[in-house]
């Protein structure tokens, strides 16, 4: 049983154009919300987070939204360059203490030059 | 700051063997680290949640006994594969949770990827 959800395993965008990951959960526990970065053969990289008191949360080119009715959250990067080519892992956690995040498969961005 | 390094960061070694990867937190101190394992084209798998100074928490199905894992100080977490087969051959990855942070701080390391052969 998958509480977080991420249903395109891949993505390609051009560069300077705008790419979407998105990602879904069930667990209605989760508050707090977490976007990795993973390049090939390195840890994840924390890129931006949304708590669950907010719908959007914007750092430089990167900007989360987050629809809890919906249970669905979307990473937006803005305008996309070829460094941004990587596998994004959505993560989720419950603030209950000592909990491990919970991740998505992930999303394997590449933009095109 | 808030650097996690892994030692190694491969490895390969034959079948039957044992093979430790250590975990450290080099500017803060962590209560708390995870251990993942990471399938090809696959998410972050969760193994073990490793507390200072106590017994580490298996998921369902992770062998306890196969995979040891010690949190002996808050800057330091060790993970022991014994008796290796070619089926854990993966790549490993632990993440610190620093004193007195929120839930959602989790910092990674680079990874070890082990090859059993």
């Amino acid at each position: 049983d998958q509480q977080v959800k991420q249903n395109s395993p891949s993505l390609s965008v051009q560069e300077g154009r705008i790419s979407i990951l998105n990602c879904d959960y069930t667990n209605s526990m989760f508050d707090y919300f977490l976007w990795y970065k993973k390049y090939p053969a390195e840890g994840p990289t924390f890129l931006i987070s949304i708590s669950s008191i907010k719908d959007k949360n914007e750092d430089g080119r990167f900007t989360v939204f987050l629809n809890k009715s919906a249970k669905h959250l979307s990473l937006h990067i803005v305008p996309s360059q070829p460094g941004d080519s990587a596998v994004y892992f959505c993560a989720a956690s419950a603030y209950t203490g000592n909990t491990p995040l919970v991740f998505g498969k992930g999303t394997r961005l590449s933009v095109i030059a | 700051g808030a650097v996690v390094s892994q030692h190694p960061s491969w490895v390969i070694c034959k079948s039957g063997t044992s093979v430790k990867i250590e975990c450290r937190s080099l500017d803060f101190q962590a209560t708390t680290m995870f251990w993942y394992r990471q399938f090809p084209k696959q998410s972050l798998m969760l193994m073990a949640t490793s507390n200072e100074g106590s017994k580490a928490t298996y998921e369902q199905g992770v062998e306890k006994d196969k995979f040891l894992i010690n949190h002996a100080s808050l800057t330091l977490s060790t993970l022991t594969v014994t008796s290796a087969h070619p089926e854990d051959s993966s790549f490993y990855i632990c993440s610190a949770r620093p004193v007195l942070r929120a839930a959602d701080t989790q910092y990674f390391g680079p990874g070890t990827r082990l090859t059993v052969l």
